[in-house]
């Protein structure tokens, strides 16, 4: 089975930029979630969804990034606009609850933001 | 509240030495489970393992062995024989069952070397 795809991998882009980061989860997955690297933070959630409906977003830093999931297969993480403190590694993650406990994460490669 | 510390930041170690990484977690519910993620230069992260609170046997795969003790809250990860494909950040991390809210520890760096 394949598993999480990000695309894209690297992204370098100007201050003030729209930045958009996508995200396919495994199949069969219910639960997808949003980190974010930083060397000064480590991992952070950013949000998270269950059957495609918005459950947490209050790792979301500010009114600049949203997320959505119009499907089971793809998601989305927009910046807009973006600023250089933003330059981090995304990561996309899903799961797949079972019989009411907390399945593993299975992370994607990421997408290293740069923005300058 | 849980909490997930890795007080080891940095660790170098020759090949085909044994190596700790230690990992305490503080959490106030009964139910939970543990996990330890690879990530390689290449950046991904990588599964390890999986552990829930009720299972406190050690287990091993390979080279690699769990020790996960309640009485102490630690769940650390030892590399026997290591080897330069083992360099890599290491994290450890804590979920309750209620919750989907990965926490992670900062973080240990180990390099191999040859």
């Amino acid at each position: 089975d394949a598993g999480v795809i990000q695309s894209p991998r690297h992204e370098v882009t100007e201050m003030g930029q729209e930045v958009t980061l996508r995200c396919k989860p495994i199949s069969g997955h219910d639960y997808l979630f949003w980190y974010r690297q930083t060397m000064m933070r480590g991992l952070e959630l950013l949000i998270y969804f269950n059957n495609n409906v918005p459950i947490d977003d209050s790792g979301m830093p500010e009114d600049r990034f949203s997320a959505k999931m119009p499907n089971a297969s793809f998601s989305t993480l927009k910046i807009q606009p973006s600023e250089p403190r933003d330059s981090a590694v995304y990561f996309c993650a899903s799961s797949r609850r079972t019989s009411g406990s907390s399945d593993t994460q299975y992370f994607g490669p990421g997408t290293r933001l740069t923005v300058l | 509240a849980q909490k997930v510390t890795q007080a080891q930041t940095e660790i170098s170690v020759v090949e085909k030495e044994d190596v700790t990484l230690d990992c305490v977690y503080e959490t106030r519910d009964t139910t939970y489970y543990l996990f330890w993620y690879k990530q390689p230069p290449s950046g991904e992260l990588v599964f390890l393992i999986r552990r829930n609170s009720f299972d406190e046997q050690n287990e091993i795969s390979g080279r690699y062995s769990w020790n996960f003790q309640k009485s102490t809250s630690s769940f650390n990860f030892t590399i026997t024989a290591s080897q330069v494909v083992d360099s890599a950040v290491y994290f450890c991390a804590l979920i309750n069952n209620a919750g989907n809210m990965l926490t992670f520890g900062g973080g240990t760096r180990l390099m191999v070397k040859p």
